[in-house]
């Protein structure tokens, strides 16, 4: 049983496509996030969610957007995809006293 | 969030042991001290995470500095699959709300069979 699991694991797409990723855990945890990592390896956190909540927000154009249905989901939205959205995303969740779980990632590709 | 400092790369020889340093000479007294690693095409994974004493589990050791500016990750032997890029890192809190990670660049670890 995967603990965090995302959805799809690769995603091709043209330039100006709306798309969305999935994010899943069977941990129980109570805070979700989301974090892209580029071309360069850095990992830069964008959004995180404790029980359906918005709690950080970071610097993010707004064509992303994140949404929490309830606390075992985190989905993230992206609009009118740009050629510097391509990049691996990464879902994690986390709970009091505990690390961080990574999904496996997400590698998208705009054309 | 305070900065953490580490070697950009190490080598190690399969089944010896690995120090991995990290400096973090501006960390306040409420910073947890976190190592999380990276294998190829994966996500990150948790490793081990201390406040002030020194912490063991089944994947690592970390010994922390008495003034706690500095700490080591210590792997006790080796493994090819140990092989990863990894990242020590402070945060304010373990878990819960408001407990970001910010990630560096971390040491790439290799290891020589």
């Amino acid at each position: 049983d995967t603990a965090v699991s995302q959805t799809p694991k690769y995603l091709v797409t043209q330039m100006g496509n709306d798309k969305s990723i999935k994010c899943e855990q069977n941990l129980g945890h109570d805070t979700m996030y989301w974090y892209k990592q580029d071309s360069k390896k850095f990992l830069k956190i964008m959004f995180s969610y404790n029980n359906k909540e918005l709690i950080i927000n970071e610097t993010v154009p707004n064509r992303f957007s994140p949404k929490s249905p309830d606390k075992a989901h985190l989905n993230l939205h992206i609009n009118s995809l740009e050629l510097g959205d391509s990049a691996v995303y990464f879902c994690a969740s986390s709970t009091q006293g505990y690390g961080y779980t990574f999904g496996s990632g997400t590698r998208l590709t705009v054309v | 969030d305070a900065k953490t400092t580490q070697p950009n790369s190490m080598e190690s020889n399969e089944e010896e042991p690995v120090h991995l340093p990290c400096n973090h000479s501006t960390i306040s007294g409420t910073d947890y001290i976190h190592w999380y690693r990276q294998l190829p095409s994966q996500g990150p994974e948790y490793v081990i995470h201390g406040l002030t004493s020194n912490v063991n589990n089944r994947m690592a050791s970390l010994a922390i500095a008495e003034d706690r500016k500095s700490s080591t990750l210590i792997l006790h032997r080796a493994t090819l699959r140990d092989a990863a890029v990894y990242y020590c890192i402070l945060s304010r809190n373990s878990g819960g709300s408001n407990y970001k990670l910010t990630f560096g660049k971390g040491t790439l670890l290799t290891v020589n069979p």
